[in-house]
């Protein structure tokens, strides 16, 4: 079946400016994850799903960041005025449950965010 | 916090050489551990997990165990291969939250 999908795959933008990114988990997957991938941090945790609902922002970096997820289905995360800092490549994962288990988290191709 | 701790990198061996990867981690409670893969232009993916003391996990040749005594959850492949180059990463996952927490990663390249 089809795996996590991201769009889009590549965003350019200024300084700034607010950018959308999307998420389409795999279908029926009820916990869906945000994390950032970048040179000096490594991989890092955003926020987590279950659900609509988020028990876990403890990874958004400011108030800048919000994610939102509806349907229990696709997730945007939103990052306002933009900074330099904020270029890494966002990755979003999906699985069937979360909290007291270890099933596997499936990873979308992730969206590279340039800032200018 | 939780925390993973990998070797540096990178590392460059002959193809069927042999490979270890060092990782080591702190954890509140009894995490799952996980060693993920990043190939050339291609997404993350799971590589292989144990989820208790003296588990074992394998795939593709490769192979760690879950060492709760030493806190560490090595990665080894007896006989590397070109198409091992990627860089991987270890990650844990404790049961208060659902969050991979992950190590920095390190680049593996594989020469003929």
């Amino acid at each position: 079946g089809a795996g996590v999908s991201q769009s889009p795959s590549n965003k350019v933008t200024e300084k700034g400016k607010d950018v959308e990114l999307r998420c389409d988990p795999i279908s029926g997957h009820t916990a869906l994850y945000w994390y950032r991938q970048s040179l000096g941090q490594g991989l890092e945790f955003l926020i987590y799903f279950q659900g609509n609902s988020a028990p876990d922002k403890s990874g958004l970096p400011s108030d800048r960041f919000s994610a939102e997820r509806t349907g229990g289905s696709v997730s945007t995360l939103t990052i306002q005025r933009t900074q330099q800092e904020d270029s890494a490549v966002y990755l979003c994962a999906s699985s069937l449950e979360g909290l007291y288990n270890s099933y596997e988290q499936y990873f979308g191709p992730g969206t590279r965010l340039t800032v200018t | 916090g939780d925390s993973v701790t990998q070797m540096e990198g990178p590392v460059t061996l002959s193809e069927e050489a042999f490979l270890t990867i060092n990782c080591t981690y702190t954890a509140t409670g009894y995490p799952s551990l996980f060693w993920y893969v990043q190939y050339p232009g291609e997404g993350l993916q799971l590589l292989l997990k144990a989820t208790k003391a003296d588990d074992k996990g394998s795939n593709k040749g490769f192979e760690a165990t879950y060492r709760k005594e030493t806190t560490s959850f090595h990665l080894e492949k007896g006989s590397v291969q070109v198409s091992d180059s990627a860089v991987y990463f270890c990650a844990l996952k404790t049961g208060a939250n659902s969050k991979l927490t992950f190590g920095k990663g390190i680049t593996l390249s594989v020469r003929p």
